[in-house]
């Protein structure tokens, strides 16, 4: 059974400062998902990640793969307020699975002035 | 843009009623899954569906069933609801290609007194 766990789970930052939430799954898989949810509303695709040692980069965030040590990592370069959300990762065992996705407990990010 | 639309943003039924959320998605997608929302669990699946007609139960099918008639709707049945199924839904497609991020609707704030 695959689990998918993030931490922190909460992440108070300064604006400015650079801080990385870790996802680590527990069994071979060869995709990994970020999203983001601002409060209310739905999850919003971030990165989608395909192979080991995928990096992708978006503004002040960078998601990468490592599938040797099943970890994932969201990179937060110099904060800004509207980075204030909940993030999540998700991974899928990929086959015949269907794209169904696992999803970490989400890490709650509040960036102060 | 893909849009996954589910009926109702907010819904309070009564213990025993039986409850059904509806949920539309307009690109044609095979996969369709139904997620439920707590706090500091994630989402955990319930069901999904990788076809008209076709469904598997997730890691929480208890108290749930589904139903696709067609390929754009998927609804998500609860036969007598209870209140530890107060919570967020949240309704996703995807195509059958592998790869591709699930799309998310809205969500539905269950509330079950």
């Amino acid at each position: 059974e695959l689990k998918v766990e993030q931490n922190p789970l909460f992440l108070s930052m300064q604006e400015g400062k650079n801080y990385t939430i870790y996802c680590n799954y527990s069994t071979t898989s060869d995709r990994l998902y970020w999203y983001r949810q601002d409060p209310g509303k739905s999850l919003e695709s971030l990165f989608v990640l395909l192979s080991n040692g995928a990096v992708k980069q978006e503004g002040r965030l960078m998601a990468s793969l490592d599938t040797k040590a099943r970890l994932s990592t969201l990179h937060i370069t110099a904060a800004v307020h509207d980075l204030s959300a909940t993030y999540f990762c998700a991974s899928s065992s990929g086959g015949t699975s269907y794209g169904k996705l696992t999803f970490g407990q989400g890490t709650i990010l509040t960036v102060h002035p | 843009d893909v849009k996954v639309t589910q009926s109702s943003r907010y819904l309070v039924k009564r213990t025993g009623e039986k409850v059904f959320l509806e949920c539309v998605q307009d690109m044609d997608h095979e996969n369709m899954f139904w997620y439920r929302q707590d706090p500091g669990l994630g989402l955990r699946l319930i069901y999904f569906s990788y076809d008209v007609k076709m469904k598997e139960k997730g890691d929480i099918p208890e108290g749930y069933s589904v139903s696709r008639e067609k390929k754009e709707r998927f609804s998500l049945i609860l036969e007598s609801a209870s209140t530890n199924q107060t919570s967020m839904y949240l309704c996703a497609s995807s195509p059958a290609l592998g790869g591709s991020p699930l799309h998310f609707g809205n969500g539905t704030r269950l509330t079950v007194t």
